[in-house]
């Protein structure tokens, strides 16, 4: 049983599509992350729900909304796609804001043609 | 000066040899620091942490924390191919504040370990 999941695992769209990415996490965790590593394998937070409520938003385009309809699931919808959207995301949760450690989910890699 | 900052690498070492990485971070509220590992094309796993100055040792690994200095290192002992990987070092701030516990990862060092 998988403990942090992503889904798809590879997406491969045009630019200016609309896309989602899912999360799901089965280990009770209260927070959960939404990172973007680029091509040059850089780790970059974009958002952070605790108990479904959003507590980061770091400086990311408005194409990017994020969305925890409960503390297992956290999604990530992307508008307008762009080339430099390109990247692997990484999902990732913690038992709380002071939890030793993430766990994160295997990735979805995003290719915008 | 970026928050975190490795070497790139690669870093080159023979097979049972000891593997240093290093890490220097800019803010001196981290309180707590994570190493992570990430084989080509797979996602972040911990390996070590630790928040308190000194060494901390687990197996191969040993984490070494100088808050004065700014600067964190992780020796892997006995290095083995299998350690070849990408490792981030990725500080973290208290909870409070508008950091919430947030990691902040450094680029990374890629090591590989050669028979």
């Amino acid at each position: 049983d998988t403990a942090v999941s992503q889904t798809p695992k590879y997406l491969v769209t045009q630019m200016g599509n609309d896309k989602s990415i899912k999360c799901e996490q089965n280990l009770g965790h209260d927070t959960m992350y939404w990172y973007k590593q680029d091509s040059k394998k850089f780790l970059k937070i974009m958002f952070s729900y605790n108990n479904k409520e959003l507590i980061i938003n770091e400086t990311v385009p408005n194409r990017f909304s994020p969305k925890s309809p409960d503390k297992a699931h956290l999604n990530l919808h992307i508008n307008s796609l762009e080339l430099g959207d390109s990247a692997v995301y990484f999902c990732a949760s913690n038992p709380s804001l002071t939890g030793f450690g993430y766990t994160f989910g295997s990735g979805t890699r995003l290719t915008v043609v | 000066q970026k928050e975190v900052e490795q070497n790139s690498g690669p870093l080159s070492v023979p097979e049972g040899a000891i593997a240093s990485l290093n890490c220097t971070y800019s803010d001196r509220g981290s309180q707590s620091f994570f190493w992570y590992r990430q084989y080509s094309g797979k996602s972040p796993e911990l390996i070590m942490f630790i928040y308190s100055n000194g060494d901390k040792e687990d197996g191969r690994f040993t984490a070494q924390l100088n808050k004065a200095s700014q600067y964190v290192s992780l020796l892997i002992r006995d290095s083995q191919p299998s350690d070849s990987a990408t490792y981030l070092c990725a500080p973290r701030l208290g909870a409070g504040g508008t950091s919430y516990g947030k990691l902040t990862f450094g680029q990374g060092t890629i090591l590989t370990v050669h028979p």
